[in-house]
């Protein structure tokens, strides 16, 4: 099976840097993904890593290293509207689905 | 506008019925997912299909059936054996073979009465 480890929650001030971790244990890997969800909303994808390095997409970026099983999502001069949970879900060999790891709530306060 | 629809929006159950949670897209993807999220806690997969007329089990299958007639709907029927079936529903398809991307609808949030 697949299991996903990421904080369960970060608290950071409005400007600031935030890396939400992410470490893996899966039978077989395509891909790591990351996607961000306010309270009450639909999950929004926003990265995917299927080699290693950082991925930059704004004011995110992504990075992986698959020979450490772990990535990271990193948010930049954070905003309020960031509150958010963030998921980081895995696509493992098995079948074409994502396992989702439990998400980390980022709290940015002003 | 191309999307995912998820409808009832809000869903009271009374204990031992059966209910259909509707899912429907207009994005001509052929890959659809049903999650569940308990509250505070990560997504974890019911069922998919990845074609018309094919569905697999997910992680927790148990207490639920799914159909796939036809390649823009996928819903979900939690059955009167699935023991604690409150939770909030999502739907999903598969956006983009390159990135892996899913396309999530808003959600059903189903409540047992």
């Amino acid at each position: 099976g697949q299991s996903l480890e990421q904080p369960s929650e970060v608290t950071a001030v409005e400007g600031a840097i935030v890396q939400i971790n992410c470490t893996y244990q899966t039978s077989g890997f395509y891909g790591l993904s990351w996607y961000q969800q306010h309270d009450g909303g639909a999950p929004t994808f926003l990265s995917y890593n299927a080699l290693d390095g950082l991925e930059e997409t704004g004011r995110f970026s992504s990075f992986l290293s698959r020979s450490d099983s772990y990535g990271y999502l990193l948010l930049q001069e954070l905003q309020m509207k960031d509150s958010a949970s963030y998921f980081c879900a895995v696509r493992a060999a098995a079948g074409n689905k994502l396992t989702f790891g439990g998400g980390t709530r980022v709290l940015v306060k002003p | 506008d191309g999307g995912i629809t998820q409808s009832p929006k809000y869903l009271f159950r009374k204990e031992g019925q059966n209910v259909t949670l509707s899912c429907e897209q207009n994005l001509n993807h052929d890959a659809m997912y049903w999650y569940r999220q308990d509250p505070g806690q990560g997504l974890r997969l019911i069922y998919y299909s990845q074609i018309v007329n094919d569905f697999q089990k997910g992680d927790i299958a148990e207490g639920y059936s799914v159909s796939r007639e036809k390649k823009e709907s996928f819903p979900l029927t939690v059955t009167s054996a699935q023991k604690n079936p409150t939770a909030f529903y999502l739907c999903a398809s598969r956006r983009d073979e390159a990135n892996y991307g899913y396309t999530f609808g808003s959600g059903t949030r189903l409540t047992v009465v």
